[in-house]
């Protein structure tokens, strides 16, 4: 059983790019979270979602911004004209329906230049 | 409240001392209570976990105490080995299954 599976590993963007996480799910798993890991900092919540639904967003900032995770395919985190201050790791996590374990991927680390 | 407030920021400690890490929370609808190990470069790892209704748990060399009444957990780690030296973060899950995590601890085990 394959863990939580995000590409790319590495991701370098210009300001002003978009940039696109892809995050696939442990299989069975209907549940996806995205944290963002500043560096030397602990994660932060930024949104949770199952199939076709954004669950809770609360974490997401309010502007170029957006998550989804269609019926088919990864679930994408979407940050369009990114700025410097948008580098960080973005890390995915999915768990079983009704379960509170969370398992992580590996990470996408977002630098922008 | 959804902070987790988490102590030390560092900890050095020497191969085979106990490591001990320390989680205090407000949010009383926090039902599960996982700590999670991140090696540099790597995603976090669940380590161990406890709900409020047991007082302490373990799992090898790794122990969560937990004081409901406190709102406080923490992690022992026991027989510390150098291989143990990654950053820890202690988390508080409610309802709507989110993780809100501690800052985190980085661990240094000195051969």
């Amino acid at each position: 059983n394959a863990g939580v599976m995000q590409n790319p590993r590495h991701l370098v963007r210009r300001r002003g790019q978009e940039a696109r996480l892809r995050c696939s799910p442990m299989k069975g798993h209907s549940h996806v979270y995205w944290y963002r890991q500043l560096p030397e900092e602990g994660l932060k919540f930024m949104v949770y979602l199952q199939k076709e639904n954004i669950i809770d967003e609360s974490g997401m900032p309010k502007e170029r911004f957006s998550a989804e995770f269609p019926k088919e395919g990864p679930s994408i985190l979407r940050i369009q004209q990114v700025v410097r201050g948008d580098s960080a790791a973005y890390f995915c996590a999915s768990s079983p329906l009704g379960y509170t374990e969370a398992f992580f991927g590996q990470g996408t680390r977002l630098t922008v230049v | 409240q959804q902070q987790v407030k988490q102590s030390p920021q560092s900890l050095i400690v020497q191969k085979g001392g106990i490591s001990i890490i320390n989680c205090a929370y407000e949010n009383t609808a926090f039902d599960y209570f996982p700590w999670y190990q991140q090696f540099p470069g790597k995603g976090p790892a669940l380590l161990i976990a406890i709900r409020p209704d047991v007082s302490e748990k373990k799992e090898g060399r790794f122990t969560i105490s937990f004081n409901k009444s406190a709102k406080q957990f923490s992690l022992h780690i026991m027989d510390s080995q150098p291989g143990d030296s990654a950053t820890y973060f202690c988390a508080a899950v409610g309802s709507g299954s989110r993780l809100t995590f501690g800052e985190g601890t980085q661990l240094t085990v000195n051969p």
